[in-house]
């Protein structure tokens, strides 16, 4: 992996639907993952940062996984609702550099 | 409200026109960057600030871009003769130093070439 890479680009599911996206990034010279849920008209809202292989975060119903030897990460939403309706952006920090190297990002509608 | 802002929120302009966007961060942030985000794509990094200091830019950056922080709080960047290929959001973030560096970014300015 050279990129970051997101899938699926879009995601359509129903209200109390679980769900999860894919984050792929260079696992050579790692040094942070960082997701951010943006909805329109707003300002990208920092979820979560992580950096140690096998890390697991959780904010509510949203949580989070790490595998830096494979250079993955999962988001995972339980119960979703309507707002959680957004893009899904994950972001990959080298080693020595300040950078973010952001995915297209996951769309995700919550239809009631 | 203590989060980062920026201005204007959309700014349309024709081409060959400079434009000139601001962006206020959180306050005791030393670190500003400017990304920009084109449609169908993720945000891409254009310049980073530390302090008043400008320390890397991304060849993104084209001679008609500048950036500056002149006293290390708030940040502009210029864009002079758009072109329509300029068009897209421009988004501003910032953080401290730390290990973390969690990266607060603002709502964006939304520019039109025409």
């Amino acid at each position: 992996i050279l990129n970051v890479e997101q899938s699926p680009q879009s995601l359509h599911v129903q209200e109390g639907d679980s769900t999860n996206f894919t984050c792929s990034f260079p696992s050579s010279n790692f040094y942070a993952l960082h997701w951010y849920r943006w909805e329109t008209a707003k300002s990208p809202e920092a979820l979560f940062v992580m950096t140690l292989n096998g890390d697991e975060k959780k904010k509510g119903r949203i949580s989070a996984t790490l595998n830096t030897k494979e250079g993955y990460s999962y988001l995972y939403i339980k119960g979703s609702q309507p707002e959680d309706s957004a893009t899904y952006l994950c972001a990959s920090k080298p080693g020595g550099g300040n950078k973010l190297t952001f995915g297209t990002g996951t769309q995700l509608k919550v239809e009631l | 409200d203590t989060g980062v802002s920026q201005d204007p929120r959309h700014k349309i302009t024709k081409r060959g026109q400079n434009v000139t966007f601001r962006c206020d961060p959180i306050s005791e942030h030393n670190r500003l960057y400017w990304y920009r985000q084109t449609l169908g794509q993720g945000p891409e990094f254009l310049t980073y600030f530390q302090n008043e200091a400008q320390l890397e830019k991304s060849r993104l950056l084209s001679d008609r871009f500048s950036a500056e922080r002149p006293k290390g709080s708030f940040s502009t960047l210029e864009i002079q003769r758009t072109e329509q290929g300029d068009s897209a959001m421009y988004l501003c973030a910032s953080s401290q130093t730390g290990d973390t560096d969690t990266q607060y970014f603002g709502p964006g300015t939304r520019l039109t070439v025409l």
